[in-house]
């Protein structure tokens, strides 16, 4: 595929359901990012990833949310105890290089919903 | 209190007018990108500005970096339903990537 991919594209979950969200980033891309973007607002950082190293994960909302990339490739998104305010557009990144001046490609999003 | 404030927050105009949306901060950055994004869909990059008092063009889009680097505006001539979107900026305030609420625009043919 040219692109990242996610999914599944679109989850409902029962509040307190454990969900996992999984993101394929361009291939050979060194950075991947993860975003939570709420109803008509921007995307708010969550993670960061270079290679399969966890940078940064200050955007974590809780400690309900946990990111991994254990082969520096495909990334997953695990939500535990899923919570009504979790509701979102959940976005991945990728880019090339290390800096944050690279071009991140998106990818479509999973919108999750909690019941 | 939003790092980035981004306004009007929404925009509805016809065909063929002209529009600027602005991005402000009291923070300066190193720099600033411009995202626009569609229902349904990730963002897609449509600049990056690092220069203060840079100014660039894509086409019909003009993007400007405030010369204290702080804002940013950009202005889209002869608008078309094809610029329908939500428009984003995007800094990179050292170790923190944030976005901006986003511009939501709508151009009716």
């Amino acid at each position: 595929g040219a692109g990242v991919s996610q999914s599944p594209r679109y989850k409902v979950a029962k509040r307190g359901q454990d969900v996992a969200l999984r993101c394929d980033p361009i291939s050979g891309h060194v950075s991947l990012f993860w975003y939570q973007q709420a109803l008509g607002q921007g995307p708010e950082f969550l993670t960061y990833f270079q290679n399969e190293a966890q940078l940064d994960k200050s955007g974590l909302p809780s400690d309900r949310f946990f990111a991994e990339r254990p082969e520096g490739s495909v990334s997953t998104l695990k939500i535990q105890r899923t919570q009504q305010e979790d509701s979102a557009v959940y976005l991945c990144a990728s880019s090339l290089g290390l800096s944050f001046l690279n071009e991140q490609f998106f990818g479509p999003g999973t919108r999750l919903t909690v019941l | 209190t939003q790092l980035l404030e981004q306004s009007p927050q929404f925009l509805s105009i016809q065909e063929g007018e002209n529009l600027t949306v602005y991005c402000n901060s009291s923070s300066v950055f190193s720099s600033l990108q411009w995202y626009r994004q569609e229902p349904g869909e990730g963002p897609v990059l449509l600049v990056t500005v690092v220069t203060g008092g840079e100014v660039k063009k894509l086409k019909r889009l003009t993007f400007q970096f405030g010369d204290a680097r702080k804002d940013s505006s950009l202005h889209i001539t002869a608008a078309q339903p094809g610029d329908t979107g939500l428009y984003l900026c995007k800094v990179d305030a050292g170790n923190m990537l944030t976005f901006g609420g986003g511009t939501r625009l709508m151009v009716k043919p």
